[in-house]
C-alpha cells in the first residue's frame, strides 16, 4: 500500500535559517506529491504540490522536487521566518479511477525563533 | 465563500453518547473527506463521499458513521462514543478533474476538538 515517512520532529531553527523537510514515499504506480501546512488553531492548507517526476511546486519561498529515483519530496526554504512555525505534512495520492484518497505523513512541527 | 465549515468547533462526550459533526462546503465540491488527527499519527482518513448519496469506508472507519444527504454536507456520526475516540476531526473536499486525472487541492475545514470522557 502507499505510505508516506517525514522526518521526526519537532525542529528548532533560528530565523533566516536554512530548512530542510526530508519526506520520502512508497506508492505503486506514478502519485502525485503533496506538502500542506497546518498553523496553531488552524485546519491544513496545500503548500505545494508536483504531480510528475522532475516536477517542482513552489509557494512563500517553499521548495519541493518530486524525485522519483529516490522516491522522495523533501521541503526546502532558503531563510525561515517566525510566521513558518506550523507543522508540515507531505502527503500523495495516487490517480486512477476511485484512487482520490491522500495519504500523509506524521507531520513535522517547526518552531522558528526569533 | 466560506470555504468548508464545521460544528461544532469544540464537544465533551461521556462514554456511550452520541452525536454528529457536520461538515458543509460551499465550492460545489463532489468530493469529501472525514480525517482524524491523533498526536504522532498524522490524519488518518474515516470515510469518504464521491458524490451526493455514496460514502466509502477509509482506513479507521470502525465506530463512526457517515452520510451524505446533499452535496453539499457531510455529516459524521459516533453512536456509542469511546474514550479512544477523543481526536481533532477535520472535514475537507475537492473536485474532480476528470476520471484519471490527479486529485488536485483537498481544502480542510478548521476541525471540532472532541474528548470522550
Amino acid at each position: 500500500g502507499n505510505s508516506v515517512t517525514q522526518m521526526e520532529g519537532p525542529v528548532t531553527l533560528s530565523e533566516e535559517a536554512f530548512l530542510t523537510i526530508n519526506c520520502t514515499y512508497t506508492a505503486t504506480g506514478y502519485p502525485s506529491l503533496f506538502w500542506y501546512v497546518q498553523y496553531p488553531g488552524e485546519g491544513l492548507q496545500l503548500l505545494l504540490k508536483a504531480t510528475k517526476a522532475d516536477d517542482k511546486g513552489s509557494n512563500k519561498g517553499f521548495e519541493a522536487t518530486y524525485r522519483k529515483e529516490t522516491t522522495s519530496f523533501h521541503l526546502e526554504k532558503g531563510s525561515v521566518q517566525v510566521s513558518d512555525s506550523a507543522v508540515y505534512f507531505c502527503a500523495l495520492t495516487r490517480p486512477g479511477a476511485g484512487s482520490y484518497q491522500l495519504t500523509f505523513g506524521k507531520g513535522t512541527k517547526l518552531s522558528v525563533i526569533p | 465563500n466560506a470555504g468548508v465549515t464545521q460544528t461544532p468547533k469544540f464537544r465533551v462526550l461521556k462514554t456511550g453518547q452520541s452525536m454528529t459533526l457536520l461538515c458543509a462546503q460551499d465550492m460545489n465540491h463532489e468530493y469529501m473527506y472525514w480525517y482524524r488527527q491523533d498526536p504522532g499519527m498524522g490524519l488518518r482518513l474515516i470515510h469518504y463521499s464521491v458524490g451526493e448519496g455514496t460514502t466509502a469506508k477509509g482506513e479507521v472507519p470502525d465506530g463512526y458513521n457517515v452520510s451524505r444527504l446533499k452535496k453539499q454536507n457531510f455529516l459524521l456520526g459516533l453512536e456509542s462514543a469511546a474514550p479512544s475516540q477523543t481526536s481533532v476531526y477535520f472535514c475537507a473536499s475537492s473536485y474532480v478533474v476528470g476520471d484519471l486525472a490527479p486529485q488536485d487541492t483537498q481544502y480542510f475545514g478548521p476541525g471540532t476538538r472532541l474528548t470522550v470522557l
